[in-house]
């Protein structure tokens, strides 16, 4: 069974500019998540979709934004980026049975020059 | 309230060692308790969990201690291996805000 994928591996990307990162759900898993590893800030949760609705939202200002398509893969779009929005986005997903267990995808790393 | 609280930041053991990985929590709502591995440059993987009404799980030689009363959980690995090394990310979950709530995460190192 393939787990999570989500492209690219790495985006270079200068502040200001957008960025847009993609998430592929294990098949027949119908929630995805994203969450950001920033260095020093830990593991913190941005968004939930299920069935094509944000569902929740983590502490993170609008700029951080993503849509769930009716397959089930996922978006995230990154806004006027920053120099501290430079982590590693990882997107996991779920049963949608199962909001619990979360399996997570290899990540994409955002650097911000 | 929202916050894992997760000791200690690293930890170096001799292979066959027990590493214990404590956690602690205040939201009384978390109903399931996951501990995530983490390797250089991959995604966390789902390694054990446990919910609030059990006060023990074994899954291979990973086993989670669970005391609701002191609102703590902790990890032990038994017979380490330095295959085991990486770091270990305990978590919290409200099942239907979906959201996991981690702790800052323990580097462990087995020594050969």
């Amino acid at each position: 069974e393939a787990g999570v994928t989500q492209s690219p591996t790495h985006l270079i990307k200068t502040r200001g500019q957008q960025a847009t990162l993609r998430c592929s759900p294990i098949s027949g898993h119908t929630s995805v998540y994203w969450y950001q590893q920033a260095l020093g800030l830990g593991l913190q949760f941005l968004l939930w979709y299920d069935e094509g609705e944000e569902r929740n939202r983590g502490n993170f200002p609008p700029r951080f934004s993503g849509r769930q398509f009716p397959n089930y893969s996922s978006e995230l779009n990154v806004n006027a980026l920053e120099l501290e929005d430079s982590a590693l986005y990882l997107c996991a997903s779920s049963l949608w049975s199962s909001y619990n267990e979360q399996f997570f995808g290899p990540g994409t790393r955002l650097t911000v020059l | 309230q929202q916050q894992v609280k997760q000791s200690p930041q690293s930890l170096i053991v001799q292979k066959g060692g027990i590493p214990i990985i404590n956690c602690a929590y205040e939201n009384t709502a978390f109903d399931y308790f996951p501990w995530y591995q983490q390797f250089p440059g991959k995604g966390p993987a789902l390694l054990i969990a446990i919910r609030p009404d059990v006060s023990e799980k074994k899954e291979g030689r990973f086993t989670i201690s669970f005391n609701k009363s002191a609102k703590q959980f902790s990890l032990h690995i038994m017979d380490s291996q330095p295959g085991d090394s990486a770091t270990y990310f305990c978590a919290a979950i409200v099942g239907q805000v979906g959201q996991l709530t981690f702790g800052s995460g323990t580097q462990l190192t087995v020594l050969p």
